[in-house]
């Protein structure tokens, strides 16, 4: 079955860096691209970017561009995504999904809690 | 952006008809779709293009509307619906969330 496998939890300081992964099973990896989508404790959710797994270009949300890096392992079917010079404000839940041509989110990953705090 | 304005939570009863509405600042055409979170969990998509129901998703849901007002109906609902529910919209621009509906049942 189509599975979105996310990495474990992250506890960092400020200013550090944190990458987290998505590793895929179930579908050809090429076919669909991988968007990330935030969740603030308790609170809803917003698009971090997004990344054609075909090309391997990436598109950054307006307040997700500099510090952020979409990548892929694509002969492993995994998406990476690097936060760089962490605040407390990174502070969330952040998920990978599987979207297709219309971008709706049929599939998603279990979560990765990313915890920023000195 | 497109900003997605949800109706606030409500509390039902089982059995009961819910709906949930969710209003666009401009025009998403039908590319509007719904989701389920209960808490510790992912969202699970519910409706897609509007009025899509995807599989293995209960009859008793779904979706309607275009332009700007969408509605999602739950139509008996049940104990285990007690959730938050997102609309999502990928028409203009970069995607937007609506703020979520906290749907309690009594």
């Amino acid at each position: 079955q189509i599975q979105l496998v996310q990495s474990g939890p992250e506890l960092k300081k400020p200013g550090e860096s944190v990458k987290i992964s998505c590793k895929t099973s179930g579908y050809a990896f090429t076919d669909y691209t991988i968007h990330w989508v935030k969740q603030d404790p308790g609170k809803g959710l917003k698009g971090m970017g997004w990344i054609n797994t075909h090309t391997g270009k990436p598109k950054y949300a307006d307040d997700s561009k500099g510090r952020f890096v979409l990548s892929l392992e694509a002969s492993a079917g995994t998406a990476n995504l690097q936060i760089s010079d962490l605040k407390n404000e990174d502070t969330a839940n952040i998920f990978c999904v599987r979207s297709g041509h219309s971008d709706y989110f049929d599939h998603w990953g279990q979560g990765v809690m990313v915890t920023v705090s000195s | 952006d497109t900003v997605l304005t949800q109706s606030p939570g409500l509390a039902v009863s089982p059995g009961e008809r819910v709906t949930i509405s969710c209003e666009a600042s401009e025009s998403v055409n039908t590319r509007m779709h719904w989701y389920q979170q209960k808490p510790g969990q992912q969202p699970k998509l519910l409706i897609y293009k509007a009025s899509n129901l995807p599989s293995g998703v209960p009859a008793r849901f779904s979706g309607s509307g275009s332009g700007t007002d969408f509605t999602l109906t739950i139509d008996p609902v049940e104990a285990d619906d007690t959730a938050t529910y997102f609309c999502q919209q990928s028409w203009n621009g970069p995607i937007t969330f609506g703020s979520g509906t906290k749907l309690e049942i009594k």
